[in-house]
């Protein structure tokens, strides 16, 4: 069965560092982007960021750069949020969810697509003091 | 623009036909992918690419697009069609992703 399973979450102060991690299972980690998304409570979905299948490449969203950082172990079958500085707005539930590309062409013209087809069921993260 | 807009809730009566849509300039040069969240649940995929659906997805569920507007479309809405409903492509840059607004889709 294709899985992921987040952990790592919980109560952290303000200010304060928290490294989330997301098991992967039933398909072939090193083969695929990963994506770490957020979810406030209440609020909508936000992307966070995502790493390449060797790790080599990673983006994230301006309100998280400079404080979070993606990282994978492939040997682990493991990819990794490590939160520094944390603030109340972090406050969230965080997934992870494998990271699918693809491209279609229709009357002449290509445009492409991007993916989350598998889903951890999300671990929350509380900042506060 | 990495703004993806989406109207923040429709309504659809048991059966009917709803679209929802999605507008952001990141659209004319990306297909959106379209995300069906449950409370208490993780998002699941519905719709991506022109009009795919993965496994498992109701084939009342379809997608289009047009310009800078992507739409998701749910027709014979059913009960546990009820959800919020969240549109995603890449931003204009490439490397990033961002999320719609999101919909909330109340079946009557």
């Amino acid at each position: 069965e294709v899985q992921l399973v987040e952990s790592g979450g919980g109560l952290v102060q303000p200010g304060g560092s928290l490294r989330l991690s997301c098991a992967a299972s039933g398909f072939t980690f090193s083969s695929y982007w990963m994506t770490w998304v957020r979810q406030a409570p209440g609020k909508g979905l936000e992307w966070v960021g995502r790493i390449s299948p060797d790790g080599s490449e990673k983006y994230s969203v301006d309100s998280v750069k400079g404080r979070f950082t993606i990282f994978r172990d492939n040997a682990k079958h493991s990819v990794y949020l490590q939160m520094n500085s944390l603030r109340a707005e972090d406050t969230a539930v965080f997934y992870c969810a494998r990271d699918l590309g693809g491209g279609e062409c229709s009357g002449g013209s290509c445009s492409s697509w991007n993916i989350f087809d598998v889903w951890g069921q999300g671990t929350l993260v509380t900042v506060s003091s | 623009s990495s703004e993806l807009t989406q109207d923040p809730a429709v309504s659809v009566a048991l059966g009917q036909t709803v679209r929802i849509t999605c507008q952001g300039d990141s659209l004319r040069n990306s297909y959106a992918s379209w995300y069906q969240q449950k409370p208490g649940q993780a998002p699941l995929l519905v719709i991506y690419g022109k009009n795919n659906r993965p496994s498992g997805i109701p084939d009342r569920f379809s997608g289009s697009s047009s310009g800078n507007t992507a739409s998701l479309t749910i027709t014979g809405a059913q009960a546990e069609d009820e959800a919020d409903y969240y549109c995603n492509s890449r931003d204009t840059s490439g490397n990033h992703y961002v999320f719609g607004t999101g919909t909330k889709v109340t079946v009557l």
